[in-house]
């Protein structure tokens, strides 16, 4: 099982529609959690830590299942400016940081 | 926020030469850096971890002799590409933790495109 799953996509949403994609992860002693968004050519950009109890920040909502070892991200109210690849990054104890290969979001005008 | 700068954004250059990609925490003391790449279309790949006033820690398979880091400062880590071929060519990217603890997150610097003709 490889240390951070993502589903690649595309996920092709129309604007405006609530999209989730998950992410999971292999070490259940990993300890931190965090979601970016890269753009075409550009570099990740942090978008939100997941918090163990779950966490919003606007359209966007993150959140953690200890249990099932896995991470969400929700957005509602999609945008055309939310198009983008979404990483997963996992930061277990010892300290090492774990990107997952995306997954690419196009919202639909 | 915290504000990591790389330089240069974009270089294209002969096959043979070397490139030295600079990387500075502007706001904010660095004791580690992380360098990675990125090919079209892939997921980044961690090449080594830079630690001021040490050797870098290379990922496996990375050649450290033709990767040379240096972390002279806290605020600096430069990645040089020593006799680039056109393989080498891809987007590079440094990342920086503010603080020590492991639920901080990274902040990437703005990447450098290389291009090796």
């Amino acid at each position: 099982r490889k240390e951070v799953e993502q589903d690649p996509g595309p996920f092709n949403v129309p604007e405006g529609a609530t999209v989730a994609f998950n992410c999971t992860y292999s070490n259940s002693a990993s300890q931190s959690f965090f979601w970016y968004r890269q753009d075409c050519r550009k570099e990740p950009k942090l978008l939100m830590s997941v918090y163990s109890s779950g966490n919003e920040d606007g359209r966007f909502t993150a959140q953690l299942n200890r249990a099932s070892q896995y991470i969400s991200l929700l957005i509602r109210d999609s945008k055309l400016s939310d198009s983008a690849t979404y990483l997963c990054v996992v930061n277990d104890r010892d300290d090492k940081i774990i990107f997952g290969k995306g997954t690419r979001l196009h919202i639909l005008p | 926020g915290a504000v990591v700068s790389q330089h240069p954004s974009r270089v294209i250059c002969k096959s043979g030469t070397s490139v030295k990609i600079e990387c500075r925490s502007l706001d904010f003391q660095a004791t580690t850096m992380f360098w990675y790449r990125q090919f079209p279309k892939q997921s980044l790949m961690l090449m080594a971890t830079s630690n001021e006033g040490s050797k870098a820690t290379y990922e496996q398979g990375v050649e450290k002799d033709k990767f040379l880091i240096n972390h002279a400062s806290l605020t600096l880590s430069t990645l040089t590409v020593t006799s680039a071929h056109p393989e080498d060519s891809s987007f590079y990217i440094c990342s920086a933790r503010v603080g020590w603890a492991y639920n901080s997150p990274l902040h990437f610097g703005n990447g450098t495109r290389l291009t090796v003709t």
